[in-house]
Parts: structure tokens; C-alpha cells; sequence
């Protein structure tokens, strides 16, 4: 099972900053990772997949990069709705596994 | 535009058969794989296991002792039955759409399960 790690575990961040999480796999898992978003009471909501692609609808302030084991998601100017837990999924093997989650609070 | 549903009792005693149902439409059942995924309160994300349309399935070895996913491609729903549950296993289940190379999208709301006497 590929072990997914995430740092920090929560970020303050004012409104308009930048905001910086990282996802580390415990094997490479080349470009197959994925972020979510996910908000108090609601499902999570994918925002990139392979890494740096955004999904639909999902604004040009998240970006992800990376490939291998080390991954980025920045948000450059973080807005209210943004506040929220991130997680990363590696989508290389079965069992998927995702991270244990970022929470960017205020 | 594929939508999923959950549905089931929110409630079940230990020891006992937590069952689910996953209702989708917008689409084929036959278009995808079919996994459930849960969390428990205040915790991460697990992926329990999948399901295809012609009843393969993959569950996480953690477990794959309990687990049973099935298919009704006549009814447009996958169904999950995890089996000896304990106060462990409440978490909100999740269901979502998957390929075999892919991530999950989209996710249905989420139901919550207690497991208590």
C-alpha cells in the first residue's frame, strides 16, 4: 500500500495570501495524484487530477505540480471559500490511499 | 451529468450487517468502476473497495474480510454490506465514480452511519 503524507497539517493564511501544501508518496506514483477540497458537512470536490490538470469549473487560482513523490497545491490568493481541508489521492495502485488531509483555516 | 445517491439505515447495532445502496443516474452504470469510500468523524478518507458492471470487484485488504459490494445494472444501484461492524466503523460512506486508472468523480452526499446499541 502506497502511504500518502501531507504537510503542514494546517496552514493560516489571511484572505489574499498565497497558499502552499505539499503531498509526499511513500513510492512513486508518477503522475497519478489528485486533490480534493472538502468543506464541513459536504463530499470532497476534485480540483486537480495527473497532478497539475484542473478539474472543471475549478478556478485558476489552485495549481498542482509535481510528478514521482513530491507534490505541490498552491491557491495563489486565497479567497473565503477556499477555507477548507485539502486531501491528496494517489490513484497509481489499488488500495487507493489519501493523505491524512491539510485544513487552511483564517 | 452522473449524479450518485446513498441511502440506508443511519443506524446499526454491533456485530450486525451495515448495508448501503448507491442509486446513480445520468448516465451507464457500465461506464465506470463503482467504489465506496468513508470517513470517519473528524478523520481522513479510506476507500473501502469497487465494483464493475459485470460484478468484478476490489476491496481494501484492511477490509476484505467484511466487505461485500454488488451491482443491479437492471436498477442503476451498487450496494455495500460491511459485516461485524463495531463503533469503528462509523464514519459518512461515500459512493463514487471511478475508472480502473483514474480518481474518484463525482462523489454522491454522503450518508452517515453510527454503529451503537
Amino acid at each position: 500500500e502506497i502511504v500518502m503524507t501531507q504537510s503542514p497539517a494546517t496552514l493560516s493564511v489571511s484572505p489574499g495570501e498565497r497558499a502552499t501544501l505539499s503531498c509526499r508518496a511513500s513510492q512513486s506514483v508518477s503522475s497519478n495524484l489528485a486533490w480534493y477540497q472538502q468543506k464541513p458537512g459536504q463530499a470532497p470536490r476534485l480540483l486537480i487530477y495527473g497532478a497539475s490538470t484542473r478539474a472543471t469549473g475549478i478556478p485558476a487560482r489552485f495549481s498542482g505540480s509535481g510528478s514521482g513523490t513530491d507534490f505541490t497545491l498552491t491557491i495563489s490568493s486565497l479567497q473565503s471559500e477556499d477555507f477548507a481541508v485539502y486531501y491528496c489521492l494517489q490513484y497509481s495502485n489499488w488500495p487507493r490511499t489519501f493523505g491524512p488531509g491539510a485544513k487552511v483555516e483564517i | 451529468q452522473v449524479q450518485l445517491q446513498e441511502s440506508g439505515p443511519g443506524l446499526v447495532k454491533p456485530s450486525e450487517t451495515l448495508s448501503l445502496t448507491c442509486a446513480f443516474s445520468g448516465g451507464s452504470i457500465r461506464s465506470s468502476y463503482w467504489s465506496w469510500v468513508r470517513q470517519p468523524p473528524g478523520k481522513g478518507l479510506e476507500w473501502i473497495g469497487y465494483i464493475y458492471h459485470g460484478g468484478s470487484t476490489s476491496y481494501n485488504p484492511s477490509l476484505q474480510s467484511r466487505v461485500t459490494i454488488s451491482v443491479d445494472t437492471s436498477k442503476n444501484q451498487f450496494s455495500l454490506k460491511l459485516s461485524s461492524v463495531t463503533a469503528a466503523d462509523t464514519a459518512v460512506y461515500y459512493c463514487a465514480a471511478t475508472g480502473y486508472y483514474s480518481w474518484f468523480d463525482p462523489w454522491g452526499q454522503g450518508i452517515l452511519v453510527t454503529v451503537s446499541s
